[in-house]
């Protein structure tokens, strides 16, 4: 059964503390996303990863970081830089190339920082 | 930043009527890609939009790419409850643009 998983569907953290949001993707995808949505913002991009060992930064990377060491897995780790860090998160993933292509979205993770 | 300027933001409709929910850019956009999410979901792919004027339907959803490719529209008749959630339009290459999306809620 192919598609994008993430965990878990919820997670608490102190704040201060840096916390990792995992996602990992069966469908042999090159490119992988993580945005952040808000009530009433959309959703805004953080980092994108077009190929393996290589990503950039998108729209809000500042308090973020990611890697993307294998193909499958882009995990995305909110730092105690992140000012605001309580939000929705959802990684997202899609063929790679010129041409434009659909993204397929994981459940996502709502990270509630207390 | 934000490409892409959707309105309304908000939209209540009475069961069985239609509306219509727009997007819009100051810049010519390569493409228009349409997802819908239901309450407490993720995002679904509904549709892509390429050339200028293109039209195409799904069921009750008619999507539309302006001439100028600056604006889209997507118009569903008939509304159903199971029409409810957000619909975004995203845009411009891999890197997508998304709009800040239509909430969509239906008065039985």
């Amino acid at each position: 059964d192919g598609g994008i998983t993430q965990s878990p569907k919820y997670l608490f953290r102190k704040e201060g503390q840096n916390v990792t949001l995992s996602c990992e993707q069966n469908l042999n995808h090159d490119a992988m996303y993580w945005y952040r949505q808000d009530p009433g913002q959309g959703l805004r991009l953080i980092y994108y990863s077009q190929i393996v060992n290589d990503f950039q930064k998108g729209d809000i990377a500042e308090g973020y970081s990611v890697s993307r060491e294998k193909k499958e897995s882009f995990p995305l780790t909110v730092t105690s830089a992140q000012k605001n860090p309580t939000a929705f998160y959802l990684c997202a993933s899609s063929m790679a190339g010129g041409k434009i292509h659909e993204q397929f979205f994981g459940p996502g993770t709502r990270l509630t920082v207390l | 930043g934000q490409q892409v300027m959707q309105i309304p933001q908000y939209q209540h409709v009475q069961e069985g009527e239609d509306f219509t929910t727009y997007c819009n850019s100051s810049t010519t956009l390569s493409n228009i890609q349409w997802y819908k999410q239901r309450p407490g979901g993720h995002p679904v792919f509904l549709i892509q939009l390429v050339k200028s004027g293109e039209v195409k339907k799904q069921k009750r959803l008619t999507f539309q790419f302006g001439e100028a490719k600056k604006n889209s529209s997507l118009h569903i008749t008939a509304t159903q409850t199971t029409d409810v959630g957000t619909y975004f339009c995203a845009s411009n290459d891999y890197k997508l643009s998304f709009g800040a999306g239509t909430t969509v809620t239906v008065r039985a």
